[in-house]
């Protein structure tokens, strides 16, 4: 039978490099965008969103990129540290009236950080 | 950012019995969420728990299978009722916050044997 979901995309870094996580995402009527965190036992903690209007927003050591023209998402990590080691998921929100509830997740990326 | 706590946080069920996760939230929300995790595998909503009304699904979730209970603006009920080992799964009450952005809390991870 099939295997389902026991293998996730996996990105492995060294301790201090940058780290780009990319995300295909499916609605092009999507307006809404977030990445969460989830580390091992733990619920999704989230990081950074950007909306549909916007191409690039900032935070704290991260930066998330969108591409609606290739409905491409990424996030980006300066300074990779081993706490940064977690499944990251992108989320999609398309149009739902005003609220944000109805998110489609991606399939996570598992990120490895070497010390 | 709201502050959710779900419990139980873990559980071993025996198949064909319910587990009701109970979901608190720290400030009044308008929308809650359950979701449902599999191993290894992405979320997947459940339904949007409604204050004062029936809960709203997602398509392949009936309310038999996993009745939902939202008494207030704090607090949500998931039930997950005669329980198979495929109901193996994290189960995570999530709400929107004031500024619109959702957040997760810690999960509820349940095994049915």
């Amino acid at each position: 039978g099939e295997s389902v979901g026991l293998h996730l995309p996996t990105l492995s870094v060294q301790e201090g490099d940058n780290s780009i996580i990319n995300c295909a995402y499916s609605n092009s009527a999507s307006d809404y965008f977030i990445w969460y965190k989830q580390e091992s036992g733990k619920g999704p903690q989230f990081i950074i969103d950007i909306r549909s209007n916007m191409d690039k927003r900032q935070g704290q050591r991260v930066t998330v990129l969108l591409n609606k023209t290739v409905k491409h998402l990424s996030l980006q990590i300066a300074a990779t540290q081993p706490g940064d080691s977690a499944v990251y998921f992108c989320a999609e929100n398309p149009p739902s009236g005003g609220s944000n509830y109805k998110l489609t997740f991606g399939k996570g990326t598992l990120l490895t950080v070497n010390p | 950012s709201a502050v959710i706590s779900q419990k139980p946080s873990r559980d071993i069920c025996q198949r064909g019995t319910s587990l009701t996760i109970q979901c608190q939230v720290d400030s009044q929300v308008t929308m809650m969420f359950w979701y449902r995790q599999q191993p290894g595998q992405s979320l997947t909503l459940i339904a949007t728990a409604n204050q004062g009304s029936e809960a709203t699904y997602e398509s392949g979730f009936v309310i038999d299978k996993f009745p939902i209970s939202r008494p207030n603006l704090t607090f949500s009920t998931l039930t997950v009722s005669n329980m198979s080992p495929e109901d193996s799964s994290i189960y995570l009450c999530s709400v929107e916050d004031s500024g619109n952005t959702i957040y997760f809390g810690e999960g509820s991870w349940l095994t049915v044997v």
